[in-house]
């Protein structure tokens, strides 16, 4: 079965340090990767999209690696701050072909 | 401002109650979807439309139903059948496939049933 793993404990990272977020992924063919952030009682929102042929992809403080053959993408924020602590999902399509799966998130908390 | 509306932001039920949860988008998207999300459990897809008047069944159908007659509404009824149904539901919309670009959420439904 399809399956989107993320690590299910939390991340405690100091305000400053790079804080790496990990997604694997069984049973997928994926053409692209996406990731998102959910703040508590909130929906998620869209932070980045990388595609297969992209190995590596940037925005501002983010950073998503994408490797194909290792079924895996690694989330990495830099410079990380306490506004950064929230839950961050990554998601693949699904084999309908018309929406996403979701992994179940890694929770990140950064303290000052 | 485009965005997602939806409504109410909690909801409680008696069982063996229909309710109906509104999403109303405003982004002139093609495509809407439902999740549901349980505490520390990912986003599980329960229908999508791809046109207006078209819909399909997600993982997680059983126990309710959709409707797609205009584009820019999606409403979710939770019926009795549903055996679970207190969770966080997140109405979402994309251009078309989300194959290109992302999904917009709304800020979801809290549905506690008593």
């Amino acid at each position: 079965s399809q399956k989107i793993e993320q690590n299910s404990e939390a991340l405690n990272i100091q305000e400053g340090k790079t804080a790496t977020l990990t997604c694997n992924y069984t049973n997928y063919s994926p053409a692209y990767l996406q990731w998102y952030r959910q703040d508590p009682g909130r929906g998620p929102v869209f932070l980045l999209l990388i595609r297969e042929n992209e190995k590596e992809k940037r925005k501002e403080r983010l950073k998503v690696t994408f490797d194909t053959t290792l079924k895996q993408s690694l989330f990495h924020i830099t410079a990380s701050q306490p506004a950064d602590s929230a839950t961050y999902l990554c998601a693949l399509l699904s084999n309908s072909g018309y929406a996403l799966n979701f992994g179940k998130g890694t929770s990140l908390l950064v303290t000052p | 401002d485009g965005g997602i509306t939806q409504s109410p932001k909690y909801l409680f039920r008696k069982e063996g109650q229909n309710v109906t949860l509104s999403c109303e988008q405003n982004l002139n998207h093609d495509a809407m979807y439902w999740y549901r999300q349980d505490p520390g459990q990912g986003l599980r897809l329960i229908y999508y439309s791809q046109i207006v008047n078209d819909f399909q069944k997600g993982d997680i159908a059983e126990g309710y139903s959709v409707s797609r007659e205009k584009k820019e509404s999606f409403p979710l009824t939770v019926t009795s059948a549903q055996k679970n149904p207190t969770a966080f539901y997140l109405c979402a919309s994309s251009i078309g496939t989300p194959n290109t670009g992302e999904l917009f959420f709304g800020e979801g439904s809290r549905l506690t049933v008593l």
